[in-house]
């Protein structure tokens, strides 16, 4: 089993529509959560944290379910500008104070005008 | 904003070289990475350091080796270069604690803009 698994890409979706990515973490003792977005050929960069209350960034929602082991991304009102690979992102609690993650594969959004 | 810098965009080098892959990074940060991707593998870790002069193997050290002697750079040292080592190359920085988001966020880590490395 993967450590962090993420739902099978790619979607392609037209503009304006709502889109959810989901993703699976297997070690129930990771504390930190992340999206991270990748544009082709360029660096991973931060999208968001998730926190386990919950949290939104504009057309973007993060939930966490901590019993499930699940993380999800909610984008509304898709903007051709989102087409980029989204990766799921977890700490590795072995080593808490290293700043070490474990990154999901990614799952690509192409958004269609 | 934090950077981190990598000497080199592309790269092309013939089977057999040695080669040298620098990242600097200008916050201070304490850890540093160095990751490969390739399509539909994802991003690896190669190695990872805590602090200067420490280094930890990462998923798939074998055939690399690292060198942190400042705190600001780390190197990725391929001692003897294979084809198969043709990929992308990430070096990645992060420091540990509270960040001013909420004061929750933190292990995020920033990226370089990546180095593409072609073994002829």
């Amino acid at each position: 089993r993967k450590e962090v698994e993420q739902d099978p890409g790619p979607f392609n979706v037209p503009e304006g529509a709502t889109v959810a990515f989901n993703c699976t973490y297997s070690n129930s003792a990771s504390q930190s959560f992340f999206w991270y977005r990748q544009d082709c050929r360029k660096e991973p960069k931060l999208l968001m944290s998730v926190y386990s209350s919950g949290n939104e960034d504009g057309r973007f929602t993060a939930q966490l379910n901590r019993a499930s082991q699940y993380i999800s991304l909610l984008i509304r009102d898709s903007k051709l500008s989102d087409s980029a690979t989204y990766l799921c992102v977890v700490n590795d609690p072995i080593y808490n104070q290293g700043g070490k993650l474990i990154f999901g594969q990614g799952t690509e959004l192409s958004v269609k005008p | 904003d934090v950077k981190v810098t990598q000497s080199s965009r592309y790269l092309v080098k013939r089977t057999g070289e040695k080669v040298f892959l620098e990242c600097v990074q200008d916050m201070d940060h304490e850890n540093m990475f160095w990751y490969r991707q390739d399509p539909g593998l994802g991003l690896r870790l190669i190695y990872f350091s805590y602090d200067v002069k420490m280094k930890e193997k990462g998923d798939i050290p074998e055939g690399y080796s690292v060198s942190r002697e400042k705190k600001e750079r780390f190197s990725l040292i391929l001692e003897s270069a294979s084809t198969n080592q043709t990929s992308m190359y990430l070096c990645a920085s992060t420091s540990v604690g509270w960040s001013g988001q909420g004061a929750r966020a933190k292990n995020i880590q920033y990226f370089g803009a990546g180095t593409r490395l072609s073994v002829l």
